[in-house]
């Protein structure tokens, strides 16, 4: 069964707007981590910010935020402030202890942010 | 710190050959994963080692191994190639074994199988 879902195959966002992308999970466990990546098309992967399942808090990284909902399994990234160099895919992921710790990803959604 | 170094970049293979790939981790992380990018399956776990022990695999065939380094160093190798091994490989070192211990990666080495 897939684990990490991403439903927005693609985004488009204006310049200095803010951006939500979209990220269900489905585990068993109670321990886990959810991470989000960047991928720019030259193909490396820019690890951008982690949740862990125990976090209260909702994390951030300047201007990436995570809005976490456990009830719900939701891990959507929300980017401030878009920049022209925010275009880019962004894969959602997870690892948990049932799946032996390895990282397992979503299908990613494309990012695109107009001038 | 240094990055995950991965080499070579690019590679062209023909069909039959093999290829091994290289990945040195960011100092200190004793974690290596490899994973398998393609635009239809996107992204796969190919396999993980911890202080040169795997501790997971992916559902790949044989044709795909892999080994640790007393430093931590992995390779990747990929036997009797075929058109569908076309992919970008990427190598991700981690400092703990551990779900929340977040996965860095590499540049990645773009395989063409012809």
């Amino acid at each position: 069964a897939q684990k990490i879902t991403q439903t927005q195959p693609g985004m488009f966002v204006q310049e200095k707007e803010a951006v939500t992308l979209d990220c269900t999970y489905d585990t068993s466990d109670q321990s886990y981590g959810l991470f989000w990546y960047k991928q720019p098309s030259s193909g490396e992967m820019i690890f951008l910010i982690y949740q862990g399942s125990y976090d209260e808090q909702n994390a951030t990284e300047g201007r990436y935020s995570l809005n976490f909902q456990k009830a719900r399994k939701s891990a959507n990234l929300v980017i401030s402030a878009s920049q022209l160099g925010d275009s880019a895919m962004y894969f959602c992921a997870m690892r948990d202890v049932e799946y032996g710790n390895k990282l397992v990803f979503g299908a990613g959604t494309i990012l695109r942010v107009k001038s | 710190k240094a990055g995950v170094t991965q080499t070579p970049r690019y590679l062209i293979k023909t069909r039959g050959q093999q290829v091994t790939l290289s990945c040195s981790p960011i100092s200190g992380h004793r974690s290596v994963s490899w994973y398998q990018q393609t635009p239809g399956q996107g992204l796969q776990f190919l396999f993980e080692y911890f202080s040169e022990t795997q501790r997971n695999k992916g559902n790949f065939p044989g044709r795909f191994s892999g080994r640790q380094f007393s430093n931590s160093r992995s390779e990747m190798n990929v036997s009797t190639l075929e058109l569908g091994d076309s992919a970008l490989y990427l190598c991700a070192s981690s400092q703990y074994d551990s779900y929340n211990s977040p996965l860095h990666f590499g540049n990645g080495t773009r395989l063409t199988v012809t």
